[in-house]
């Protein structure tokens, strides 16, 4: 049974600096992994997607690795800003194309 | 606007008592999906539908029920055998199931009294 796993559950950060949160998963038979934020109360929203025959994907200051070999994947996040404060959520797809989903990261960014 | 919507943002549900979440899409999609998320943890996945007139369970479809009459539409009932319904719902489309993102609603907090 696939699990996802992201690492730390938390992190507080200052301002500007560039941080990497972690997720990793035990069955690299996925069909995709995407990174999506969630603010507090809100719904998801979708950061990046990788397919599974994909190394990476990059958006302005977010860029997100796949290793699927390793089960694991990177989101890298540039010169940090309060607003960038949020649960990160990883998920990968399935063989069926359902999404197994992490517990999230909370990440704070403190002016 | 494009988009899902979800309704109520807040549901009270007694004890015993079904209690039906809306969730509806004006983007088209063929795929729908439904989630429970309880605080700290990630989403799981409840029921999903690929297409019109048809549904699968997820991993937690014990509980409660789904119909797809229409496109646009995926309520889900939460029934009374559904004995720890305290959670955030989040509703979900997309365009074909799996291949692109799901966009998700703004989900519904159920409170039981």
């Amino acid at each position: 049974k696939q699990e996802v796993t992201q690492i730390p559950a938390a992190l507080s950060v200052p301002e500007g600096e560039n941080l990497v949160l972690n997720c990793s998963f035990t069955d690299s038979a996925i069909y995709n992994l995407q990174w999506f934020r969630q603010d507090p109360g809100k719904g998801l929203t979708s950061l990046l997607l990788i397919q599974s025959s994909q190394r990476e994907q990059t958006s302005g200051r977010l860029n997100a690795s796949l290793d699927k070999s390793s089960g694991r994947s990177t989101l890298y996040i540039a010169a940090s800003q309060p607003g960038d404060s949020a649960t990160y959520l990883c998920a990968v797809a399935d063989s069926s194309y359902k999404l197994i989903f992490g517990s999230g990261t909370r990440l704070l960014v403190r002016p | 606007d494009g988009g899902i919507t979800q309704s109520p943002k807040y549901l009270f549900r007694k004890e015993g008592q079904n209690v039906t979440l809306s969730c509806e899409q004006n983007l088209n999609h063929d795929a729908m999906y439904w989630y429970r998320q309880d605080p700290g943890q990630g989403l799981r996945l409840i029921y999903y539908s690929q297409i019109v007139n048809d549904f699968q369970k997820g991993d937690i479809a014990e509980g409660y029920s789904v119909s797809r009459e229409k496109k646009e539409s995926f309520p889900l009932t939460v029934t009374s055998a559904q004995k720890n319904p305290t959670a955030f719902y989040l509703c979900a489309s997309s365009i074909v199931p799996g291949q692109e993102t799901q966009y998700f609603g703004p989900g519904t907090r159920l409170l039981v009294l």
